[in-house]
């Protein structure tokens, strides 16, 4: 079946960029979603169409596909961006979704 | 407010049925595909399936057909998710969500509004 591989951990200091990364044979056909996952409460969406980023998302995030892998990417990372984050995307087929392994990021 | 609100927490044995719903306020529940979410403790998300309500078109992630059953009540704007004989396996956090105000009207799109969760636990 189709994965998505993702770095289980990203760790980085305030105010630096945290890049983290999503690997999946498809993505050069499918979109992209990320979700931020903060513990006991539901994933909220971060970015979406591999490159848009929602109504409310600080403009700090940012999204961007080359090739197999996508990236989510913090500039000026804050205390509050410490979570899980998730990537989303569909197999080649177009027949399911998948959500990546998860990455924690961890402000220092 | 758009919102999805999910039933309350759930506690029963192997081999149980079960159906937790989710409802739907707020957006037009025909045009919009719902989803589900499943997250075992400590783990990550996995995408079920997702149901059209407009006419019960059902996708299922492959490792979950057969296990679950997705289905809706138009009347109600409410989705539900089925079981026919709980594992203890099913033990975990099921989210319903919706992908509303950034819809390409696949059912591969992602998701901007959540539920908040029902938490299923299968144990004896």
């Amino acid at each position: 079946s189709y994965e998505l591989t993702q770095p289980p951990s990203v760790s980085v200091s305030p105010g630096q960029t945290a890049r983290i990364t999503c690997s999946g044979d498809a993505l050069p056909k499918q979109f992209t979603y990320w979700y931020q996952q903060k513990p006991g409460q539901a994933p909220v969406l971060v970015m979406y169409k591999d490159s848009a980023r929602p109504s409310g998302v600080p403009d700090r995030f940012s999204g961007s596909t080359s090739g197999t892998t996508a990236t989510l990417t913090v500039s000026g990372v804050q205390a509050e961006d410490e979570a899980d984050y998730y990537c989303q995307s569909a197999d080649r087929s177009g027949t399911y979704v998948v959500f990546g392994s998860g990455t924690k990021v961890t402000v220092l | 407010e758009v919102q999805l609100v999910q039933s309350g927490a759930e506690m029963k044995k192997p081999g149980e049925s079960l159906k937790i719903s989710c409802k739907a306020s707020g957006y037009s529940f025909i045009s919009n595909w719902i989803g589900w979410v499943r997250q075992m403790p400590g783990k990550g998300l996995e995408w079920m399936g997702v149901i059209y309500p407009g006419d019960s078109d059902t996708r299922y992630r492959p490792s979950f057909q057969g296990q679950v059953t997705l289905s809706v009540d138009k009347s109600l704007r409410t989705a539900y998710l089925q079981w026919s004989s709980l594992k203890a396996s099913d033990t975990a956090i099921y989210y319903c969500a919706s992908p509303i105000d950034y819809s390409t009207s696949s059912s591969l799109d992602g998701f901007d509004i959540w539920g908040q969760g029902t938490l299923v636990t299968v144990s004896s």
